[in-house]
């Protein structure tokens, strides 16, 4: 039973559509995250909910919008796909918000764009 | 937030303890020391933390130096599924929401 899911687990499209990417954990937890991985290999945070309610909003582009549903869910909605969106994007969870330990992960989205 | 260094690369036998460096000399009294590491195509997976004391769990072990300059993740007995990419990072715990920054990390290469 995993804990963090996210699907797609792959997605290829191509410039300018829009795509969503779910992500569902079962842990409980009341924090969740976005984070992405470029080619680099380098994770940065992008979002972060806390009980449904964002508490944080990395320099973004504002065609990137999460969403939450309940605490058991953020999605990740991506308007006009640009060739540099191409990553690979993960969900995070954890119980406890203000703390860095016990973070669980998603296996990923690789996002291709093309 | 204390910088961290981590030696790039590094390989270990299998079997044998693997010890790997982290360097956070302007570390201050409020941050914890936390590890992750990352298995080639899965997300980070948690491995320990520590504020001043050192750690130990299923795992590993983690070392801080009295002074907190420095930490050791210790893998026991690394074995060939240990190969990932190792992350420390320093980090002061905050009401307003904790932004777990992730480095460059040290590539572990477990050998047979």
């Amino acid at each position: 039973d995993t804990a963090v899911s996210q699907t797609p687990k792959y997605l290829v499209t191509q410039m300018g559509n829009d795509k969503s990417i779910k992500c569902e954990q079962n842990l409980g937890h009341d924090t969740m995250y976005w984070y992405k991985q470029d080619s680099k290999k380098f994770l940065k945070i992008m979002f972060s909910y806390n009980n449904k309610e964002l508490i944080i909003n990395e320099t973004v582009p504002n065609r990137f919008s999460p969403k939450s549903p309940d605490k058991a869910h953020l999605n990740l909605h991506i308007n006009s796909l640009e060739l540099g969106d191409s990553a690979v994007y993960f969900c995070a969870s954890s119980q406890d918000f203000g703390s860095g330990y016990g973070y669980t992960f998603g296996s990923g989205t690789r996002l291709t764009v093309v | 937030d204390a910088k961290t260094t981590q030696p790039t690369s590094m390989d270990c036998a299998e079997g044998r303890a693997a010890n790997l460096p982290c360097n956070h000399s302007t570390i201050s009294g409020n941050e914890y020391v936390y590890w992750y590491r990352q298995i080639h195509s899965q997300g980070p997976q948690y491995i320990i933390h520590g504020l001043k004391n050192n750690e130990t769990n299923e795992m590993a072990s983690l070392i801080i130096t009295e002074d907190r300059k420095s930490s050791t993740l210790i893998l026991p007995h690394a074995t060939l599924r240990d190969t990932a990419v190792y992350y420390c990072i320093v980090r002061v715990v905050k009401a307003a929401g904790n932004k777990l920054t992730f480095g460059g990390g040290t590539r572990v290469l477990v050998k047979p």
